[in-house]
């Protein structure tokens, strides 16, 4: 899988849009863009994939450059239930490599009352 | 409901001690992963499963070994060779290859071991 580079932390003030940027510069053209979150102690949740169109569902947006070389995570609208870390995975979607879910240290937001 | 469950949440064994983790999925996920979290850290693939009865190593596998004689079950056995095995213990599965759509990985809730 392609290495992910996320910042290490960032902080959202509640109700605002929470932004967060994921480079993958070295992804391949079989290579998804997802996207998940941990809450404190909890297992990590599936939040959205791409390929290379933008996509959308009732959690988050996700924004894919023309390049594909970054990517962005848009909470439209953050609330203090969305302080997790979240992470960005690159990951085949065929062959012996789609089984290798690798996970990096991902960004700790911290939505802000 | 369909889901992926382990047992126990918390555990506790003595230094030199063999400790086996459970992992259940009734989600008919041909894939099943574990991964080590410590503080502060991401997700650490130790081991992963394609399909019955085949396994293999992931970043960390040193002092670990698992099984997967059932689709449904993945255990992990942390033996007394893995010298820092106080962590986050977590399971994930997930349908497989071929089609991105539905691909996402499902994890549990997770199991904190602690040695002692």
């Amino acid at each position: 899988d392609a290495k992910t580079t996320q910042p290490p932390s960032m902080d959202c003030a509640e109700g605002r849009a929470a932004n967060l940027p994921c480079n993958h510069s070295t992804i391949s053209g079989n290579e998804y863009v997802y996207w998940y979150r941990q809450i404190h102690s909890q297992g990590p949740q599936y939040i959205i994939h791409g390929l290379k169109n933008n996509e959308t569902n009732e959690m988050a947006s996700l924004i894919i450059t023309e390049d594909r070389k970054s990517s962005t995570l848009i909470l439209p609208h953050a609330t203090l239930r969305d302080t997790a870390v979240y992470y960005c995975i690159a990951r085949n979607y065929s062959g012996a490599g789609s089984y290798q879910l690798t996970f990096g240290k991902g960004t700790k937001l911290s939505v802000i009352p | 409901d369909g889901g992926i469950t382990q047992s126990p949440k918390y555990l506790f064994r003595k230094e030199g001690q063999n400790v086996t983790l459970s992992c259940e999925q009734n989600l008919n996920h041909d894939a099943m992963y574990w991964y080590r979290q410590d503080p502060g850290q991401g997700l650490r693939l130790i081991y992963y499963s394609q399909i019955v009865n085949d396994f293999q190593k992931g970043d960390i596998a040193e002092g670990y070994s698992v099984s997967r004689e059932k689709k449904e079950s993945f255990p992990l056995t942390v033996t007394s060779a893995q010298k820092n095995p106080t962590a986050f213990y977590l399971c994930a599965s997930s349908p497989g290859t071929g089609l991105p759509l539905g691909t996402e990985a499902f994890f549990g809730q997770g199991t904190r071991l602690t040695v002692v």
